[in-house]
This record gives structure tokens, sequence and C-alpha cells, in this order.
């Protein structure tokens, strides 16, 4: 079956800090795989996406890649800001599949 | 333009009773998720309808579960003889499609309880 590990958090960093939460997954097939964002009080947001090996995904100053040597797709961010704090969600969706299959979150949380 | 939304936002029950659960999608999306979000986990996938129909059901844990979704656009899921278990925020998504290169847009969620 298809699951998604990410680190636990949560991940306390200053600010400018760099920034790297961990992705691996288990797919059956050729998974798209996303990074989606919660800010406090809010709903899911994609954040970024990848849809095959190689790919780059990015958006906000956040970037991942999709790994399928080492079955990753890590988030990271050069320089974070306390508007980052959140909790990021790493998520796949298989071939042939349309639900998204999800981690359990890694909260972020950016001191000025 | 507007989201997607989801009515009611809080709903507190008793053991035992009925729930409803609604999803307004985005307008013209005809693709339609529900989705299980328990504390401190990610969202996990109930059920999807393409138009009228459920194309996916086997994320509903039992048949106490159970959505429908009648004219293609408004998704109601209903649950019956409710446990403390079922506890969670249900999120609903829509796309514009079924196509995997559609985004799933998000709802801010129903948290229900159960006592």
């Amino acid at each position: 079956g298809n699951s998604v590990t990410q680190m636990e958090g949560p991940v306390t960093l200053s600010e400018e800090a760099f920034l790297t939460i961990n992705c691996t997954y288990t797919a059956t097939g050729y998974p798209s795989l996303f990074w989606y964002v919660q800010y406090p009080g809010e709903g899911l947001q994609l954040l970024l996406k990848a849809t095959k090996a190689d790919d780059k995904g990015s958006n906000k100053g956040f970037e991942a890649t999709y790994r399928k040597e080492t079955t990753s797709f890590h988030l990271e961010k050069g320089s974070v800001q306390v508007s980052d704090s959140a909790v990021y969600f790493c998520a796949l969706r298989d071939t042939g599949r349309r639900a998204l299959t999800f981690g359990s979150g890694t909260r972020l949380q950016v001191q000025p | 333009g507007a989201g997607v939304s989801q009515t009611p936002s809080n709903k507190v029950t008793e053991k035992g009773k009925y729930v409803e659960l609604r999803c307004d999608p985005i307008s013209g999306h005809t693709a339609l998720y529900w989705y299980r979000q328990s504390l401190g986990q990610g969202p996990e996938f109930l059920i999807y309808f393409q138009g009228t129909g459920a194309a996916d059901d086997s994320g509903l844990p039992n048949d106490r579960f159970f959505a429908v979704r009648p004219e293609g656009s408004v998704s109601t899921l209903k649950i019956q003889r409710t446990e403390r278990g079922d506890s969670a925020v249900y999120l609903c998504a829509s796309s514009l499609t079924l196509d995997r290169e559609d985004e799933q847009f998000f709802g801010p969620g129903t948290r229900l309880t159960v006592l």
C-alpha cells in the first residue's frame, strides 16, 4: 500500500535559518508528490508539487526535489520567516488513484 | 472567487446520534473528496465523487458512514450511531476534474466532537 513518513515535529528555528523537513514515501506506482501547508486557523493549501522523478517543485522560496532512487521529497527553504510558522504535510497521489495519501504533518515554529 | 465551504464549522453531538456534514465545492468542480483528520495526524481519505456518483468509497471506515452528492455539486457526509472515535475534523476538497494534474482545494473543515 501507499504511505508517507515525515520527520516528527515540532521543528523550532530562528528567523533566517535554513529549513529541511524530511519526507519519504512508499507507493506501488509512479506517484505525484505534494507539500501542503496549514497556517494557524486556515485550511490546507497546496505549497508545491512534482509529478515525475527529478522534477523540482518550488513556491514562496520553498523547494522539493522528487528523488525516485531514495523515495524522498524533502522540503527546503534557505531562510525562514516568522510567517512560515505552520504545519507542513507531505502527500502523494499514486498512479490510477485520485485520493491523496498524507503524512502525519510537521509543525514548524519560527522565532524572531 | 469563493472557495470550498463546509457547514457547520463545529458540531458537538452525543454518542449514538446521527449527524450530517455539508460541503459546497468550488463552482464548476466536478470532483469532490472527503477526508478525515484526527488530532495530530494527516488527513485520511474517505470517499470521492465524480459528478453524482461515488467513484471510490474504499476509505469509509464502516457502514455507519455514507455520503451523497445528488446533483453533482453539494455533498453531504452522513454518520449514523456516532461513536467517540468518530471525533475528528472532516475535510472536503474539490478539483476541476479527476485528472491527476488538477489541484485539490480544501475547505476549512467541520470539527466533529462526539461526547
